[in-house]
């Protein structure tokens, strides 16, 4: 059984700062990691996915990922009030039995709180 | 414009009495997922499909049906709901069956069972 674990805050960070938000897996197999935000009461929506060891920058958003500690993290620089919100980790990949998985595990979320 | 739907938003039922949950992507995806979210406990799959005809458990399978008979519709069916079913459910999809294709999310559906 695939298991992702997130911090659930809340993380409070004053506008402008850079927020930090982190996401274990523990299937040493998993392939591609995905990072959601979702509102109150709305969908997830894709923020980021990354694939290969190290930084992926899109924007104000970085992703890292270090396969070798099974971590991956979600910056966020210039913080808005608007990017407060629930972060979802979200993991894919094989499952520990080998066989073809393709389902995505979501970690519980991150409550993100930016103070104007 | 590119969307998962889902109807209804919102529902309001009574134990036992069959309903279903239309889900239709418009994006010619192979992967479509059902999941559904509760208060500290995540998103968790329900059931998904590869592809037309293809449909898998997933991890809270128990009470609920699908069905894949085109490509574009993924129906959530409850044929007897109960009040632990009352939860936030949501539809996806994907471009194909693969580790590297991000899942797309419907606006939900808010299902309430008395």
């Amino acid at each position: 059984q695939k298991e992702v674990e997130q911090n659930s805050g809340p993380l409070s960070v004053p506008e402008g700062a850079i927020a930090s938000l982190n996401c274990t897996y523990s299937d040493r197999g998993s392939q591609s990691f995905f990072w959601y935000r979702q509102y109150s009461g709305k969908s997830p929506e894709l923020i980021m996915f990354i694939y290969s060891n190290g930084d992926k920058e899109d924007g104000r958003f970085t992703a890292q990922l270090n396969k070798a500690s099974q971590y991956v993290s979600l910056l966020i620089r210039d913080s808005q009030p608007s990017d407060s919100a629930t972060y979802l980790c979200a993991v894919n990949g094989p499952g520990q039995s080998g066989g073809s998985n393709y389902k995505l595990t979501f970690g519980k979320g991150t409550l993100l709180t930016v103070n104007p | 414009e590119a969307q998962v739907t889902q109807n209804p938003r919102y529902l309001i039922t009574v134990t036992g009495k069959k309903l279903t949950v239309t889900c239709s992507q418009n994006m010619n995806h192979e992967y479509m997922s059902w999941y559904r979210q509760d208060p500290g406990l995540g998103l968790r799959q329900i059931y998904y499909s590869m592809n037309v005809e293809v449909t898998d458990k997933g991890d809270v399978p128990e009470g609920y049906k699908v069905s894949r008979k085109e490509k574009r519709n993924f129906p959530l069916i409850l044929e007897s709901p109960s009040p632990n079913q009352t939860s936030l459910y949501f539809c996806a999809s994907g471009r194909e069956a693969s580790y590297n294709s991000p899942l797309h999310f419907g606006n939900g559906t808010r299902l309430t069972v008395t």
